[in-house]
């Protein structure tokens, strides 16, 4: 079965600390990761995917396979980064959806 | 506006009522997804459709039942509303019916339900 582990419910860094949002799956097989965050009174949304590689607004993920990791990454945490975060695994097959962890809630502060 | 849209934004009911949830998709996407979602146990994956067909099931109680129309909206049916139903209910959409590659879920606003 998939399950996507989040083991911080809350993270509190200063402006300008390096952030690190833990995230552990289980899946036998070659998951997609996904991480996305939900801001203050606004829609849930993608903030990045490990197929991409890519960097949003500083952020970054590498998918550790070994470890079964998928750890979001950002070297200066800025005040409007603070938000709640959430993992996501798809198994990418027939009959199974996108499951999220618990989420952890970002607050940076000055 | 063509994104996911959910409605009603609020609702407050009673124990052992029924519901009903409304959710139109984006312009294009065939899949609907409902979720859960509580303080305790973050979003919990409840049901997905594609084009009007059931394609994945996943935390859904008996209680509660969805479905897909032909133009593509989809409604969530709660019955028999216990406390513990109070939750913000998102729904998501999607192109295709596999989330993978550039496949990605764009969420509605969601709707919060308050049983008393």
């Amino acid at each position: 079965a998939q399950r996507v582990t989040q083991p911080e419910k809350l993270l509190s860094v200063f402006k300008g600390a390096p952030v690190e949002l833990k995230c552990n799956y289980s899946y036998s097989g070659s998951p997609e990761l996904f991480w996305y965050v939900q801001y203050s009174r606004q829609r849930l949304q993608l903030l990045l995917r490990h197929i991409s590689r890519e960097s949003i607004k500083g952020f970054t993920a590498d998918l550790n396979k070994g470890e079964t990791s998928f750890h979001l990454k950002k070297p200066f945490a800025q005040e409007e980064d603070s938000a709640m975060y959430y993992c996501a695994l798809s198994a990418n097959q027939a009959g199974t959806a996108l499951i999220f962890g618990k989420g952890t809630t970002l607050s940076v502060s000055s | 506006d063509s994104g996911v849209t959910q409605t009603p934004k609020h609702l407050i009911t009673a124990t052992g009522q029924r519901v009903t949830l409304r959710c139109s998709p984006r312009s294009g996407d065939l899949s609907v997804y409902w979720y859960q979602q509580s303080l305790d146990q973050g979003l919990q994956f409840l049901i997905q459709y594609y084009n009007g067909e059931e394609r994945a099931k996943g935390n859904i109680l008996e209680r509660f039942s969805a479905q897909q129309f032909p133009d593509l909206h989809s409604e969530l049916n709660l019955s028999s509303l216990e406390l513990g139903d109070s939750a913000l209910y998102f729904c998501a959409s999607s192109r295709t019916g596999e989330v993978a590659g550039a496949n990605v879920l764009t969420f509605g606003a969601g709707s919060r339900l308050t049983v008393l």
